[in-house]
């Protein structure tokens, strides 16, 4: 099975930087999505990772390092609406590659 | 092009009832993907179908069961509910089966049984 582990909460201020990191255990590792959940609504598709190294895309970026089985999101010049539930996923090779998330990471955004 | 959309948004049951959950994938979109989400545990995965074909079946009991149809439309049941039935279920459809592909996710049934 798939071991994802996430911090549950984390608080920063408008127009910081904060990093949520994102550990797995698994074997047949295909790669790693990052969702941002906001409350009372569906997850909504921010990153897929496969090969090491660093993405940016605006003001969030997502990093993988598949040695370590680690991952991070970043969030730069944050806005109060980033508030939100940012969930890591991990997709394994084989049969149907359905991915397994974590518990996600509860941003809570203050001015 | 329109988003998934699930049927119906919210619902209330009561012990021993049985449900039917309904989602339309976005056009063009073969697989969907149920999911069942709480505070406890997070999102975890229920089931996948493709071309009507169930793929792959996550470690839930007998009781949850779902069908796809040749539109690509899903359903999903839960006979004899219980108390910690009560969720979120989401459905997300790609265009293709397999996690590599982005999910996009419908909006959700929130399920009380009571």
């Amino acid at each position: 099975g798939q071991n994802i582990d996430q911090p549950t909460e984390m608080t920063a201020t408008e127009g910081a930087i904060v990093q949520i990191n994102c550990t797995y255990q698994t074997s047949g590792f295909n790669g790693l999505f990052w969702y941002q959940q906001h409350a009372g609504e569906a997850p909504t598709f921010l990153s897929y990772n496969v090969l090491d190294g660093l993405e940016e895309k605006g003001r969030f970026s997502s990093f993988l390092s598949r040695s370590k089985g680690y991952s991070y999101l970043l969030l730069k010049e944050l806005q109060m609406k980033d508030s939100a539930s940012y969930l890591c996923a991990v997709s394994v090779s084989g049969g149907s590659y359905i991915p397994t998330f974590g518990r996600g990471t509860s941003l809570i955004v203050h001015p | 092009k329109a988003g998934v959309t699930q049927t119906p948004r919210y619902l209330i049951k009561t012990r021993g009832q049985q449900v039917t959950l309904s989602c339309s994938p976005i056009s063009g979109h073969r697989s969907v993907s149920w999911y069942q989400q709480t505070p406890g545990q997070g999102l975890q995965f229920l089931f996948e179908y493709f071309s009507e074909t169930q793929r792959n079946k996550g470690n839930f009991p007998g009781r949850f069961s779902g069908r796809q149809f040749s539109n690509s439309r899903s359903e999903m049941n839960v006979s004899t509910l219980e108390l910690g039935d009560s969720a979120l279920y989401l459905c997300a459809s790609s265009s293709a089966s397999g996690g590599a592909q982005e999910q996009f996710f419908g909006p959700g049934t929130r399920l009380t049984v009571l």
